[in-house]
């Protein structure tokens, strides 16, 4: 498959750790990119290129890759964290950029 | 800062067309490119192509080539997407975002279409 799959849904109780997964055939060749979205905002990016934080982003959120599979961990998930996490990468061709369809996380 | 202004909503009948702006303030807009997401109501994120602002090379989804275009204006530092043909599925939140070597690190605030009879 040249898509990216991601669980629709996840809960994580306050302060606990949640780990997100993206998984494609292209993720073995090309980095992924990590967007939070909450109702009404537009994306922010939070992990670039595996494992890289922008400026601004808590060190709560760490990313990683194995493989095919692209990985978001929230290490002590905080209530602002709840909203949409969308993995971004390549397709297998390369030729063109595809997103995931999102991993809804819900904090208890 | 780097910020990336959209222009406001838009209502068109199906088959028209509709152009989105995208000012772009803070960053030396040549040196990166511009990507156009687009995000129907309830929906995920669809990627919907790049333009490169430096020299306007484009890379378009496959699923939109022939109604889709996008161009830069480096005088102004401003990024547009017209899409025609509208149907009533291309109702969504419009977003451009800078593309620094496949990450969208600075988004727009979004724009929305709404295509209706």
């Amino acid at each position: 498959s040249s898509g990216l799959t991601q669980d629709p849904a996840v809960s994580v109780a306050l302060g606990q750790t949640v780990t997100i997964t993206c998984q494609g055939d292209s993720l073995g060749t090309f980095y992924a990119n990590w967007y939070q979205q909450k109702p009404g905002q537009a994306p922010l990016l939070v992990i670039s290129t595996v494992n890289n934080r922008p400026s601004g982003i808590p060190d709560r959120f760490s990313g990683s890759r194995s493989g095919n599979t692209a990985s978001l961990t929230i290490t002590g998930a905080q209530a602002e964290d709840e909203a949409v996490y969308y993995c971004h990468s390549r397709d297998i061709s390369g030729n063109r950029v595809i997103f995931a369809g999102g991993t809804k996380v819900t904090v208890l | 800062q780097v910020q990336l202004v959209q222009s406001g909503p838009e209502v068109k009948k199906p088959g028209a067309s509709v152009k989105v702006s995208c000012k772009a303030l803070g960053y030396n807009f040549i040196s990166y490119g511009i990507t156009w997401v687009r995000q129907a109501p309830g929906q995920g994120l669809e990627w919907m192509g790049w333009i490169s602002a430096y020299e306007g090379k484009r890379n378009y989804a496959q699923s939109l080539q022939g109604r889709v275009t996008m161009t830069t204006e480096t005088s102004t530092m401003t990024a547009y997407l017209e899409l025609r043909s509208l149907r009533f599925d291309d109702t969504a939140v419009y977003y451009c975002a800078r593309d620094n070597s496949d990450i969208l690190d600075y988004w727009g605030q979004g724009a929305l279409v709404t295509v209706s009879a």
